[in-house]
């Protein structure tokens, strides 16, 4: 089986702008989460899709937001760029079968806000 | 509510010595716990995961964690570093029944000397 895929894999911005990440989950799961990871407060958990629906939220501002497609796939989107958004973006998906689901974890997006 | 500590950022072994890295963990429910590997550059590999079937659990490449509840710990442990290990490892909680939002520790990255 192909594992979870995120693209763009680098992504170079500056303040102000938006911008899309990618996330395509294992085929078969119906889970996506994303996360943010940053030197500075390690990995954070930005939201979760199940069949099309944002099921749990991290405590993000609502510049972040995310969607999921029929297919299962996955989109976040960030707008208004700041620098401090500069961070590795992991898509993670799971079966969602049962409470001791595993994530699994995508390459991430590195994205840099210049 | 639900946290993670690792209680030590850097670890430094000789190949082919054991490796322990110390993680504790608070939760108001009975809890699912994880380490996960970041190797540079690349996404989180799934090592182990506990889900109270066996105190004592097995993962991938020689690791083993296990789950004391009277101490609220669950450390990593394997019997003999290897080059390859040197990456950084989280341990992560989630609550039962709520296994797609990940709680994450900072992290311990692991340093293995020739």
């Amino acid at each position: 089986k192909a594992g979870v895929t995120q693209t763009p894999r680098y992504l170079i911005k500056t303040r102000g702008q938006q911008v899309t990440l990618s996330c395509s989950p294992i085929s078969g799961h119906r889970s996506v989460s994303w996360y943010q990871q940053t030197p500075g407060q390690g990995l954070q958990f930005l939201f979760e899709y199940f069949s099309e629906t944002q099921r749990n939220k991290g405590n993000f501002p609502g510049r972040f937001s995310g969607r999921q497609f029929s297919n299962s796939r996955s989109e976040m989107n960030v707008s208004t760029l700041e620098l401090g958004d500069s961070a590795l973006y992991l898509c993670a998906s799971s079966s969602d079968r049962g409470w001791a689901d595993t994530q699994y974890f995508g390459p991430g997006t590195r994205l840099t806000v210049l | 509510a639900q946290s993670v500590t690792q209680l030590d950022s850097h670890v430094s072994v000789s190949e082919g010595t054991p490796v322990l890295l110390r993680c504790n963990y608070s939760s108001s429910y009975s809890p699912s716990l994880f380490w996960y590997v970041q190797h540079p550059n690349k996404g989180l590999q799934l090592l182990l995961k506990y889900t109270s079937a066996a105190t004592l659990v097995k993962g991938i490449n020689g690791f083993e964690a296990e789950f004391k509840k009277s101490e609220t710990s669950f450390h990593l442990t394997k019997p003999s570093a290897h080059m390859s290990d040197a990456a950084e490892y989280f341990c992560v909680v989630s609550r039962t029944g709520s296994a797609r939002q990940l709680t994450f520790g900072s992290g311990t990255q692991l340093t293995v000397l020739p």
